[in-house]
């Protein structure tokens, strides 16, 4: 167990919802990382917040949009569904944001149906 | 653009097998690598690697980096049906903040 808790585990929505996933990082940790892990393309990183403020973003849809809250606890919202965003969801800590190692948390299948 | 590779894609073992898993990398300021395992769901952390030529250990798992031919290997002795997983080598990207750049992957099946 890394620490890291992610909810919800399973979410099954149709095409044009909108979801939020939301993250809580191992006590201590600053920095938020989400990761989108799909059969086709692997672990694809999307943002990252260090201290309720975005760091780095990767290769995130305009769809999706991601923040850090004051606690911590980071949500990743994905709005207008497509059956493409079908995939496994992953946040991740780490302490300060540069350099040092990731700790995942279990992940949110998200089926889009 | 940071880029990660991971050989083989995939390989089957008999349990007491020796297997080796390959990682090369090209990044433009190289910080460190990153191991991780990843069985039904979360990767977990295996090892990082800073320096080369400095081998990492956890039981019967190693690994060691080649700064200079850029790649690195993670090497597992006497395997164990619950070795059976992807094994994911990770770059953190050379710009600002730290997101990693993942390979595809090493699937590695351990059967009795």
């Amino acid at each position: 167990d890394s620490g890291v808790t992610q909810t919800p585990k399973h979410l099954i929505t149709a095409t044009g919802q909108r979801v939020t996933l939301r993250c809580s990082p191992r006590s201590g940790d600053l920095s938020v990382y989400w990761y989108q892990q799909s059969l086709d393309q692997g672990l694809q990183f999307l943002i990252q917040y260090y201290n309720g403020e975005e760091r780095a973003k990767g290769n995130i849809l305009e769809r999706f949009s991601a923040q850090q809250f004051p606690d911590l606890h980071s949500e990743l919202n994905l709005s207008s569904l497509e059956l493409g965003d079908s995939a496994l969801y992953f946040c991740a800590s780490s302490e300060t944001g540069v350099g040092e190692t990731q700790y995942f948390g279990p992940g949110t299948r998200l089926l889009v149906l | 653009e940071d880029k990660v590779v991971q050989s083989p894609l995939s390989l089957v073992v008999h349990e007491g097998d020796t297997v080796t898993l390959n990682c090369s990398y090209e990044v433009t300021n190289f910080r460190s690598l990153l191991w991780y395992k990843q069985e039904k769901k979360a990767p977990t952390f295996l090892f990082m690697l800073t320096s080369s030529g400095i081998e990492k250990k956890s039981g019967r798992l190693s690994s060691i980096l080649d700064k200079k031919e850029l790649f690195s290997i993670l090497n597992i002795t006497a395997t164990q049906t619950g070795d059976s997983a992807i094994y994911l080598c990770a770059v953190p990207f050379t710009g600002g903040g730290n997101k990693l750049t993942f390979g595809t992957g090493t699937q590695l099946k351990v059967e009795l």
